[in-house]
């Protein structure tokens, strides 16, 4: 089954610079790696997802990338705003051909002005 | 449009009292349907999927168990709660192509 981790746990950077969470997957059959958003006391909202026929993905100012060889995909947030600050789950499916998904930890990002 | 409801919001409970935990979703058929848990500070384990009415499949062992007694609902029980079921309880839907919807959650505290 698939196992996700995920770094760093907390992030702290000045609004204006670029914050970059990374995570690892177990299973190369994976074909799926959504991101998400948590703001404080919410749900969490899909922010981006990548499969695995691209390497890249944008979307504004949020971009993944994906590396399949070493099983790795990070989420990249330029320009970063206060309103970025929010905890971020990475998730892979649990095993192939599923929408079960498996979650990273979580990091908790914070956007001082 | 799809939406997804879960109630209630919050919820204290006695250690020992039963617990149900209800989330309906519109606009869509046949959805599959996620119960995760998110304990304070932590990430999202998942607890029970459902693929269709009657159909569940648990994730972990514990004290819960799940019911789907219609298309579109799923209901998260327990008959005796214990300390260590606090959490920050999430339905989720999919139609099969992977983007999770989240219900809103309910933040169970059993005291």
């Amino acid at each position: 089954g698939e196992n996700v981790e995920q770094h760093p746990s907390t992030l702290s950077v000045q609004e204006g610079d670029s914050a970059v969470i990374k995570c690892t997957y177990s299973d190369s059959a994976s074909n799926y790696f959504p991101w998400y958003k948590q703001e404080l006391g919410k749900r969490p909202q899909l922010i981006i997802d990548i499969r695995s026929n691209v390497g890249e993905k944008k979307d504004q100012r949020i971009a993944v990338t994906l590396n399949k060889t070493a099983k790795h995909f990070s989420l990249h947030i330029t320009e970063t705003q206060p309103e970025d600050s929010a905890v971020y789950f990475c998730a892979a499916p649990r095993s192939y051909n599923t929408d079960k998904l498996i979650f990273g930890t979580g990091t908790r990002l914070q956007v001082f002005p | 449009s799809q939406t997804i409801h879960q109630w209630p919001a919050t919820l204290v409970q006695p250690v020992g009292s039963p617990l149900s935990l209800e989330c309906t979703v519109e606009g869509t058929s046949n959805p599959n349907l996620y119960w995760y848990r998110q304990a304070a500070g932590r990430g999202l384990q998942l607890l029970f999927y459902s693929v269709g009415i009657g159909q569940i499949s648990s994730e972990v062992p514990q004290n819960l168990s799940a019911s789907r007694p219609q298309d579109r609902q799923f209901i998260l029980s327990s008959k005796k709660l214990l300390l260590s079921d606090s959490g920050f309880y999430l339905c989720a839907w999919t139609a099969g192509g992977f983007g999770y919807t989240f219900g809103s959650g309910t933040r169970l505290t059993v005291v």
